[in-house]
């Protein structure tokens, strides 16, 4: 009974398209958080949700776009995707923040 | 702006061996620290979670230490075994109810049996 779960675990696409992520924790959890991991496996955080309320908005270009429905998703859009977003998305959640964090297994997006 | 360094980025010991990997953070206001174990192709598994007014916690071979007023955190792992091969994260809050997690780059342990 997977806690926090994303899907899809692979991507693979071209350049210009649009894809999305999607994610959903069982675990009661208040809080939501998307992060990326680059190829030098270095772990950002880039957007975190409270109750559905966006609370945390990092750097991010507005090609991305989070999306939480109810506390227990939180989906990730990206738009005219480019060869550096090529990385592993990680959805984790929490208690409110910042209590323990609970990760996925991440989505590998390649973007050729 | 929390900092989280983690030194050496690689470690190497032999199996049996007790070992102690380091983490350094700039902000010692923080909330709680949290060590991370992430396997190859995997997500990150939550090992020890130290709360701001504690120094130390435990779980089986694994012993987090956490000293705020250094800014230091330790995670001693007793007799090693070839399974405990990963990388291990630590990360910190920048602190506030509602802060984000600071990671260190990890450090990619490998137990040789």
């Amino acid at each position: 009974d997977t806690a926090v779960s994303q899907t899809p675990k692979y991507l693979v696409t071209q350049m210009g398209n649009d894809k999305s992520i999607k994610c959903e924790q069982n675990l009661g959890h208040d809080t939501m958080y998307w992060y990326k991991q680059d190829s030098k496996k270095f772990l950002k955080i880039m957007f975190s949700y409270n109750n559905k309320e966006l609370i945390i908005n990092e750097t991010v270009p507005n090609r991305f776009s989070p999306k939480s429905p109810d506390k227990a998703h939180l989906n990730l859009h990206i738009n005219s995707l480019e060869l550096g977003d090529s990385a592993v998305y990680f959805c984790a959640s929490s208690q409110q923040g910042p209590g323990e964090l609970f990760f996925g297994e991440g989505s590998r997006l390649t973007v050729l | 702006k929390q900092e989280v360094t983690q030194i050496p980025a690689a470690l190497s010991v032999p199996e049996g061996e007790n070992l102690v990997l380091n983490c350094s953070f700039t902000d010692s206001a923080i909330y709680n620290l949290q060590w991370f174990r992430q396997d190859p192709g995997k997500g990150l598994t939550s090992l020890l979670l130290i709360q701001s007014s504690q120094r130390e916690q435990t779980s089986g071979r694994l012993n987090a230490s956490l000293d705020k007023s250094s800014g230091r955190s330790t995670l001693y792992i007793a007799a090693s075994q070839p399974g405990d091969s990963a990388t291990y994260l630590c990360a910190a809050p920048e602190g506030g109810a509602n802060s984000k997690l600071t990671f260190g780059k990890g450090i990619t342990l490998s137990v040789r049996p």
